[in-house]
């Protein structure tokens, strides 16, 4: 099946810094969501993205499927990003959604 | 979130017990979708239900019954767990059937955390 990989694995922030998380995939998909994880657990549902690019705030998200990559940007990071970023993907064909790992980001004050 | 609620949102209980999750989805959604977070592991997912029917069932043990009675409603009824299964149950949805190549957007509810002792 396909492999998601989310790069880096942790990420500690001082407030107001930028930063850029990345997502691999290993074949071609029709459908990427980035999901930010808070400490409660609730996935939040952050950019339905399988090509091109959104903007929503401070984040942006680009997806460029043609060589198999997303990149989520935070920018002036505040402590309540702090949390897990998944990246999930969805193959061609009817297959449901594939996750990576995460990215756990820390965001200090 | 609102669009999707699970409850309990904590549950402890014993090998022995049985006990059931229950999600609600309030977004006219027509798929919905059971997935399993583990510590330190990524998320799996378990089952899918699109238009009331499930359409997969990813190697879950017979331990784990998921009932779908309409569009809105999902259950996931459970007896004689293990402590291995003690995780944070993530219930989803989305619009159905699938996109030719693929699911739609998915939204996720608030999840149970689930201790088996």
């Amino acid at each position: 099946g396909i492999q998601v990989e989310q790069s880096p694995p942790d990420l500690i922030l001082q407030e107001g810094a930028n930063s850029t998380l990345r997502c691999n995939f290993s074949d071609s998909v029709n459908n990427l969501q980035w999901f930010h994880q808070n400490p409660w657990g609730q996935l939040i549902n952050l950019f339905y993205i399988p090509s091109g690019t959104k903007q929503n705030g401070r984040l942006s998200a680009t997806t460029v499927a043609t060589e198999r990559y997303s990149l989520l940007y935070i920018s002036s990071s505040q402590t309540t990003d702090s949390g897990v970023y998944f990246c999930a993907v969805c193959q061609s064909g009817n297959t449901p959604l594939v996750f990576g790992k995460g990215t756990r980001l820390s965001v200090i004050a | 979130e609102t669009g999707v609620t699970q409850t309990p949102r904590h549950l402890v209980m014993g090998m022995t017990n049985k006990k059931s999750l229950k999600c609600e989805q309030h977004l006219g959604h027509n798929a919905m979708y059971w997935y399993k977070q583990s510590a330190k592991k990524p998320l799996e997912l378990m089952f899918v239900y699109s238009l009331e029917e499930r359409v997969e069932n990813n190697s879950v043990p017979s331990r784990f019954s998921p009932e779908c009675p309409n569009s809105s409603h999902l259950f996931l009824h459970l007896h004689t767990l293990q402590p291995e299964d003690s995780a944070l149950y993530l219930c989803a949805s989305s619009q159905a059937p699938p996109l030719a190549g693929g699911y739609n957007e998915q939204f996720f509810g608030p999840g149970t955390r689930l201790t088996v002792l």
